[in-house]
């Protein structure tokens, strides 16, 4: 099947460990996404990358950094820079040109104590 | 930044009524919107997307009106179900140049359909 995956579901951690979170996808997506959604709220966007070994801050990217070596895999790392590290994380992809639709993960909820 | 809003954080309707969620954009260079569902604990959903140069687009039981004028997004939901029952999401995107793909996402309204 296709699609995005992210693992693990949930994770928890605690305060002053860095955290890495898991997104893959086999959709051959060129473009790929990090939201964070806390509690009521919209999605806030991260990090991006709209091609492979190049990523651009998003509207929150303090404490956070990604990294994109390859095509399907775009990794989020939570630091312990980042103040309110507890949220759900949505990663996505997209086609670069023809189509503006974003296609999500399931999600990690990320717990930090 | 500019971002998108809602005019409603919840909308409660009976099974089998229409339903219109609406949101108000303040990006007057944004040219696509999308709407999205969001099932709790779940990533988001495409439900359908209309770009600016239409101002109307109808997908299977939704609807969704774009009024440029008043910078007004509207989904509209026929004979709602309870499976219909989530979060719903507009987002605004502006094509072309580094932005492309980028998306910017109103706060969500909850829909709870009541049998």
């Amino acid at each position: 099947d296709g699609g995005i995956t992210q693992s693990p579901k949930y994770l928890f951690r605690k305060e002053g460990q860095n955290v890495t979170l898991s997104c893959e996808q086999n959709l051959n997506h060129d473009a790929m996404y990090w939201y964070r959604q806390d509690p009521g709220q919209g999605l806030r966007l991260i990090y991006y990358s709209q091609i492979v070994n190049d990523f651009q801050k998003g509207d929150i990217a303090e404490g956070y950094s990604v990294s994109r070596e390859k095509k399907e895999s775009f990794p989020l790392t939570v630091t312990s820079a980042q103040k309110n590290p507890t949220a759900f994380y949505l990663c996505a992809s997209s086609y670069r040109q023809g189509t503006y639709e974003q296609y999500f993960g399931p999600g990690t909820r990320l717990t930090v104590t | 930044g500019e971002s998108v809003g809602l005019h409603l954080p919840t909308l409660s309707v009976q099974e089998g009524d229409n339903s219109i969620i609406n949101c108000a954009y303040s990006n007057s260079a944004s040219d696509y919107f999308i709407w999205y569902k969001q099932e709790s604990g779940k990533g988001p959903q495409f439900i359908i997307d209309i770009r600016s140069n239409m101002d109307k687009r109808q997908g299977q039981r939704v609807t969704v009106l774009l009024n440029k004028t008043v910078k007004h997004l509207s989904l509209q939901i026929a004979a709602t179900q309870p499976g219909d029952s989530a979060v719903y999401f507009c987002a605004e995107g502006v094509a072309g140049g580094t932005s492309y793909g980028k998306l910017t996402f109103g706060q969500g309204t909850i829909l709870t359909v009541h049998p």
